[in-house]
């Protein structure tokens, strides 16, 4: 069993959608959780990087972390065709390993 | 301030042939990584530099793959020989020290065994 479980997707949604991503996680020591956008060709972009349980949000993005569940979650509101892209999750412990996800191809449809 | 840069951009080259990838971090960047990423996955760390020492090379092949960091700031990995499945995009991070800090990545190295 993988430490990170992603949902695999592939998601397509419509322009304006609200969009779901997931994932679980076995590791009880991991404490730091980020969310990278991957766009084709190109190297992973933090997009959300947050420390402890709850919601964290920053314009169309909100990250929320539930640890005793072992869960987490992106919300993207009002999706963008330039929202099109591979979502990785990615979690790491205070000795500062992260392990990803295989993330999640999200394509939004104007 | 200027990103993680590394080059080559796209590689191709025969089975048991050797390889080489160099990086240069973003400035300040005590922290840097190698990551190995086969199509359809997430990114795998390879290794894992604190300044110019390992801190984590677990998941490296260490029969054929190497890494160093000279001096602390740029890094090359190395491939000798490679086989088919060595196919993928290889990776760079970097980030300051401590476990709470974000890691920037470089765009990658798409390397193709055939």
């Amino acid at each position: 069993q993988k430490e990170v479980e992603q949902d695999p997707g592939p998601l397509s949604v419509p322009e304006g959608a609200i969009v779901s991503l997931n994932c679980t996680y076995s590791n009880s020591a991991f404490q730091y959780f980020m969310w990278y956008r991957q766009y084709s060709r190109k190297g992973p972009e933090l997009l959300m990087y947050t420390y402890s349980s709850g919601n964290k949000e920053d314009g169309r993005f909100t990250a929320q972390v539930d640890k005793s569940s072992k869960y987490i979650s992106l919300f993207i509101r009002d999706s963008q065709p330039s929202d099109s892209a591979t979502y990785l999750c990615a979690m790491k412990s205070s000795a500062g390993k992260s392990t990803f996800g295989d993330g999640t191809t999200l394509t939004v449809k104007p | 301030e200027a990103g993680v840069a590394q080059s080559p951009r796209y590689k191709i080259i025969e089975k048991r042939q050797s390889v080489a990838f160099w990086c240069n971090p973003i400035s300040g960047h005590a922290t840097l990584y190698w990551y190995q990423q086969i199509l359809g996955q997430g990114p795998k760390l390879l290794i894992q530099f604190q300044n110019n020492g390992v801190v984590d090379d677990s998941q490296l092949p260490k029969d054929r793959f190497s890494a160093e960091r000279l001096k602390g700031v740029d890094s090359t990995l190395k491939i000798q020989p490679a086989k088919l499945e060595d196919s993928a995009v290889y990776l760079c991070a970097s980030s300051r020290q401590g476990a709470g800090t974000e890691a920037f990545f470089g765009q990658g190295t798409r390397l193709t065994v055939v």
